[in-house]
């Protein structure tokens, strides 16, 4: 049981706008900042979203992501086949002094 | 660039002893807090330990706490994980991964290990 709550699965069309939320409580996503990851089948992830929207160096101006109160999402724009890929949200938790992850969402491009 | 190269897994026997390293080079490996993450077979991702850039300051999950232990060589820029007391649970592939900035320990990891496969069975 992840301490931070994504759904399992998302889906969408090519060109369309996804998001994936993932839902925390007041001791992480509520006092901390939200960071999100991309893995590809096989491979270690990737940083996407960190400091809840800040876009590391090369990843595309679709992805983005916001934080609201002990909730946070991720949004992809424009989607692409090759965004079809496992995605996790992460935060710091108070309580358990280390970080917490979402049990992760695995995005279809149908 | 940043590299990091994790060693040392393999298959070991329930209860037995294994020693992870991660090789870093294309930054200042002091300056920088490193944490192992693990992945079980079809499972998500979940953080094992974190050590500060000077290695003064450790955590563990709870899973792992009085089992594993973490510790850095920063004049060999080496980060390691030792495991003992293993069980199938701690079946899983182990990243290490670099802070995004600063010594503290972090959820935000910008540059990763490829993994190694670790493998508790008899």
């Amino acid at each position: 049981q992840s301490v931070l709550t994504q759904p399992p699965s998302a889906s969408g069309t090519p060109g369309q706008r996804v998001t994936i939320s993932c839902s925390g409580s007041t001791s992480n996503i509520g006092v901390k900042t939200v960071k999100w990851y991309q893995q590809f089948p096989g491979t270690a992830p990737k940083l996407l979203i960190y400091s809840n929207n800040q876009r590391p160096s090369g990843v595309p101006d679709r992805f983005s992501g916001s934080k609201s109160g002990t909730s946070a999402s991720l949004a992809i724009s424009g989607l692409q086949s090759e965004d079809e890929a496992d995605y996790y949200c992460a935060s710091w938790d108070d309580s358990l002094n280390g970080p917490v992850f979402g049990g992760g969402t695995k995005l279809t491009v149908l | 660039e940043v590299h990091l190269l994790v060693s040392g897994g393999g298959l070991v026997q329930p209860g037995g002893s294994l020693r992870l390293s991660c090789a870093a080079s294309g930054f200042t490996f002091n300056n920088y807090a490193m944490s192992w993450v693990r992945q079980g077979p079809g499972k998500g991702l979940e953080w094992v330990s974190g050590i500060s850039g000077s290695g003064d300051s450790t955590s563990y999950a709870d899973s792992v706490k009085g089992r594993f232990t973490i510790s850095r060589d920063n004049s060999k820029n080496t980060l390691y994980l030792q495991m003992n007391s293993l069980g199938d649970e701690d079946t899983a592939v182990y990243y290490c991964a670099k802070a995004r900035s600063g010594t503290k320990m972090t959820s935000s990891w910008d540059s990763w290990g490829q993994g190694a496969l670790v493998t508790v069975s008899s």
